[in-house]
């Protein structure tokens, strides 16, 4: 597949487990971003890598945790989430310096 | 940090019409602003966009205009065809330690009744 992936599509878990969003670039991109849509909410901004560093962590409680191993994998590891952390995620890329944005089909995850 | 707001939330347009979605901003330093859809279901896509030395670019049905000094710019939909029923964002990007930091609006849901 090409352009911006993610897995899994759909998860459910329970606020005491532990699992992996995983998002993976095909297009040459060296900036990676985590965002995540609520109904009714803009889309807001997580944690950005700029050349495999991170550069943006938006105040996102540390029951969220980024690693972006190399420019192309990006994974967003999960742990004692809330309900209210339910939610579309969404990785997208980019060129740094580039505005335009490429995004993922997202993760729709709902916490019990 | 910036702040984009969009207006309207919701829109319907009788097919054929033009649908206008319009967004400010805050920031001055903000230097391109993309537009994307994102259909039920589906991830947001880019549709149009413009930098902040442009005033206005168009590409078919679609039109974006800019005014740096109100710091507004909007998204115009001509001959609206029931396909452009979607939620729309715009959004205000500027260079922040090296990469662009993108701030969306709320979106607005468009739907274009046949």
């Amino acid at each position: 597949e090409t352009g911006v992936t993610q897995t899994p599509r759909h998860l459910v878990m329970g606020m005491t487990n532990k699992k992996s969003l995983k998002c993976e670039q095909h297009l040459g991109h060296n900036a990676m971003y985590w965002y995540k849509q609520s109904a009714k909410k803009p889309l807001e901004l997580m944690f950005v890598y700029s050349l495999e560093e991170r550069v943006e962590n938006n105040s996102v409680p540390s029951r969220f945790s980024p690693e972006c191993p190399n420019s192309s994998h990006l994974f967003l590891h999960l742990h004692t989430l809330q309900p209210e952390d339910s939610a579309l995620y969404l990785c997208a890329s980019s060129v740094v310096g580039v505005g335009e944005q490429y995004f993922g089909p997202g993760t729709r995850l709902t916490v019990t | 940090g910036e702040n984009v707001e969009q207006h309207p939330s919701t829109l319907s347009v009788q097919e054929g019409d033009s649908a206008v979605i319009k967004c400010t901003y805050s920031d001055s330093a903000s230097n391109y602003f993309p537009w994307y859809k994102q259909e039920l279901g589906k991830r947001p896509q880019l549709i149009i966009d413009i930098r902040s030395n442009v005033g206005e670019k168009k590409d078919q049905r679609i039109a974006v205009t800019l005014n740096k000094t109100a710091k507004h710019f909007s998204l115009h939909i001509t001959e609206t065809q029931p396909e452009d029923s979607a939620v729309y964002f715009c959004a205000a990007s500027m260079n922040s330690g090296g990469y662009q930091k993108v701030t969306f609006g709320t979106g607005t849901k468009l739907q274009v009744i046949p």
